[in-house]
């Protein structure tokens, strides 16, 4: 079945270190790939999506692109702040039901200053 | 309200008790979701509402679960008899309309079962 794996954490970082969280997923087709980020006592928020293969998301600084021949959605950001700290998912999304994400376990961010 | 808004944040309910969690969409919003996020994994899926209409219960655990949206706002998820594996924080979203738009999704009602 589809499923989403990204990289366990906690992740600690100082602050203007470079970012990557990985990312692989197992889908059929063509699914649509999102990252969504979850500050502390708020919602998830979508942070970025791809929609198609060789497509790169980006918002805040943060980028992942979408890579068919490897099956991944890398997010990566240059230079973190103590503000980007949170809790990350992946997620996926079939290609024809847009009505169900498959989530990551989520991968913490603690940015230090 | 401008965003989703989900009642009680926080809810402890002795095992064997039946629980109501109540989610308020973005107004207008067509669609919505409940979602289950047990702690220190990502949210799966429960059920899917078109306006009034329930079109995909297959996230759904058991029959203890039943979720309504009667006049296609107000969203009710219902825990009957409760067990201490339904602890985990419950998310509903809400999408403007059909097809690929973004969802928002609300801060969720943490359930513990004790």
């Amino acid at each position: 079945g589809d499923s989403v794996t990204q990289m366990e954490g906690p992740v600690t970082l100082s602050e203007e270190a470079f970012l990557t969280i990985n990312c692989t997923y197992t889908a059929t087709g063509y699914p649509s790939l999102f990252w969504y980020v979850q500050y502390p006592g708020e919602g998830l928020q979508l942070l970025l999506k791809a929609t198609k293969a060789d497509d790169k998301g980006s918002n805040k600084g943060f980028e992942a692109t979408y890579r068919k021949e490897t099956t991944s959605f890398h997010l990566e950001k240059g230079s973190v702040q103590v503000s980007d700290s949170a809790v990350y998912f992946c997620a996926l999304r079939r290609e024809y039901n847009f009505n169900k994400f498959y989530f990551g376990s989520g991968t913490k961010l603690n940015v230090k200053p | 309200g401008a965003g989703v808004s989900q009642s009680p944040r926080y809810k402890v309910a002795k095992r064997g008790q039946d629980v109501a969690l109540r989610c308020d969409p973005i107004s207008g919003h067509v669609s919505l979701f409940w979602y289950q996020q047990a702690l220190g994994q990502g949210p799966e899926f429960l059920t899917y509402f078109q306006n009034e209409a329930q079109l995909d219960k297959s996230g759904l655990p058991s029959d203890r679960f039943f979720a309504e949206r009667p006049e296609g706002s107000v969203s009710t998820l219902k825990i009957q008899r409760t067990q201490q594996e339904d602890s985990a924080v419950y998310l509903c979203a809400s999408r403007e309309r059909t097809g690929n738009t973004e969802a928002f999704f609300g801060q969720g009602t943490r359930l513990t079962v004790v």
